[in-house]
């Protein structure tokens, strides 16, 4: 059973909109979120996240909120820009702060931003 | 900044090959993973390791094992390589204390003929 969902596999958007990219969650374990972004033949990089206490975090064009009651998260870009067109993906943890590291990762979504 | 290394970026193997993929840190971190990526799968988890010699498995450890002999190195060993093991392999760190970020590697693909 998943535990992280990205129910959208791709998503494609004009160059200078906003891409809001979604995630759902089952565990309400869950106390912090992140997002990673991946290029072909390359590893995921971080790029933002959220702690179970937020409800909004920034840094630049990038934005993650965070709704509990819905287990619900999204990342908007905002604007969107041709270099932004990876795959993102979403994932959590049920020990924020703690030694263990584990984490859980959505199945991913293919942004593809638009000249 | 973080460094992770892994051995190669592609790798050609053919069935029934014992095959050993090498995962290198240089940032002292305590935990590492190893992840497969398939299209439509997203990542999963094959085993981690917290500390050296030890291991626990993922989500998907048949067909695998690790060694951790040195913090600074994490190996994933296909015992008999099959077809269905051809994939994108990752390695990430941890650092054990603070931030839940892990840092990933280039990643190998790997093809089973």
């Amino acid at each position: 059973d998943q535990q992280v969902k990205q129910n959208s596999p791709s998503l494609s958007v004009q160059e200078g909109r906003i891409s809001i990219l979604n995630c759902d969650y089952t565990n309400s374990m869950f106390d912090y979120f992140l997002w990673y972004k991946k290029y072909p033949a390359e590893g995921p990089t971080f790029l933002i996240s959220i702690s179970s206490i937020k409800d909004k975090n920034e840094d630049g064009r990038f934005t993650v909120f965070l709704n509990k009651s819905a287990k619900h998260l999204s990342l908007h870009i905002v604007p969107s820009q041709p270099g932004d067109s990876a795959v993102y993906f979403c994932a959590a943890s049920t020990n924020y702060g703690g030694s263990q590291g584990n984490l859980i990762f959505g199945k991913g979504t293919k942004l593809s931003v638009k000249p | 900044d973080v460094k992770v290394t892994q051995s190669s970026r592609y790798l050609v193997k053919r069935t029934g090959e014992k095959v050993f993929l090498e995962c290198v840190q240089d940032m002292d971190h305590e935990n590492m993973f190893w992840y497969r990526q398939d299209p439509g799968l997203g990542l999963r988890l094959i085993y981690f390791s917290y500390d050296v010699k030890m291991k626990e498995k993922g989500d998907i450890p048949e067909g695998y094992s690790v060694s951790r002999e040195k913090k600074e190195r994490f190996s994933l060993i296909l015992e008999s390589a099959s077809t269905n093991q051809t994939s994108m392999y990752l390695c990430a760190t941890h650092t054990g204390i603070g931030t839940d970020t892990q840092y990933f590697g280039p990643g190998t693909r790997l093809t089973v003929l």
